[in-house]
């Protein structure tokens, strides 16, 4: 079981430039997250989708846009890019947003906007 | 504000006992938990408590105290493979989990 997956493993961005993550889970799970890690910060969420079809902003909406077409697809789109979205990204997804639903990672897409 | 504090680092002896606290203060409790975290790979999990008490699991335990707002990741006979970064993170009212920096940890031969 390939679980989730993320696309591409990194990448290196001109600042102003759009940009689109891929994530993708085989796993039937209806939540997804996208999360923003950075050096001596916790995993700080961007967004995430409670099912397919609906969408909700997390701690750092601002500059990012997501879509839940389907339930085993959350891609996240930067229009613009800038510096401070360097960071290592992270999709997740859990069964459910109930109390024992515990989140599952992808690998991580390393971006750099320079 | 919502706040999760755990130390930056720890250091251990491979063979002996370590344990990584976890404070809180967050706008409502539904769980807590641990992650382990890879130098460059993904969180992967390790244990969940939402009621007072021990959890164990291998060689690995984690205990809560939600009056106190305090939780413990306790890590036995420990392994090279051990180093690594843990990660506390607490499930809040909305259920959106609210995640501490993490604690790196070192284990020396």
């Amino acid at each position: 079981t390939a679980g989730i997956t993320q696309a591409p493993t990194s990448q290196i961005l001109a600042a102003g430039r759009s940009m689109t993550l891929r994530c993708t889970q085989d796993m039937r799970h209806n939540a997804m997250y996208w999360y923003r890690q950075d050096l001596g910060l916790g995993l700080r969420l961007i967004h995430y989708s409670n099912t397919a079809g609906t969408t909700g902003k997390g701690e750092v909406p601002d500059g990012y846009s997501v879509s839940r077409a389907n339930t085993d697809d959350f891609p996240l789109t930067l229009a613009s890019a800038v510096p401070s979205q360097t960071s290592v990204y992270f999709c997740a997804s859990s069964a459910g947003t109930g109390d024992t639903d515990t989140q599952y990672f992808g690998p991580g897409t390393r971006l750099t906007v320079l | 504000g919502q706040n999760i504090d755990q130390p930056t680092e720890m250091t251990a002896t491979e063979g002996a006992i370590v344990q990584i606290n976890c404070t809180y203060q967050t706008s409502g409790f539904n769980g807590l938990f641990w992650y382990q975290q890879h130098v460059g790979e993904a969180p992967t999990f390790l244990s969940y408590n939402v009621l007072d008490g021990l959890e164990e699991k291998g060689r690995f335990s984690s205990f809560l105290s939600r009056s106190k707002g305090y939780s413990y990741l306790l890590l036995k006979e420990l392994q090279m493979k051990d180093s690594a970064s843990y990660l506390c993170a607490v499930q809040d009212s909305n259920y959106q989990l609210i995640w501490g920096a993490g604690t790196k940890l070192i284990i020396k031969p």
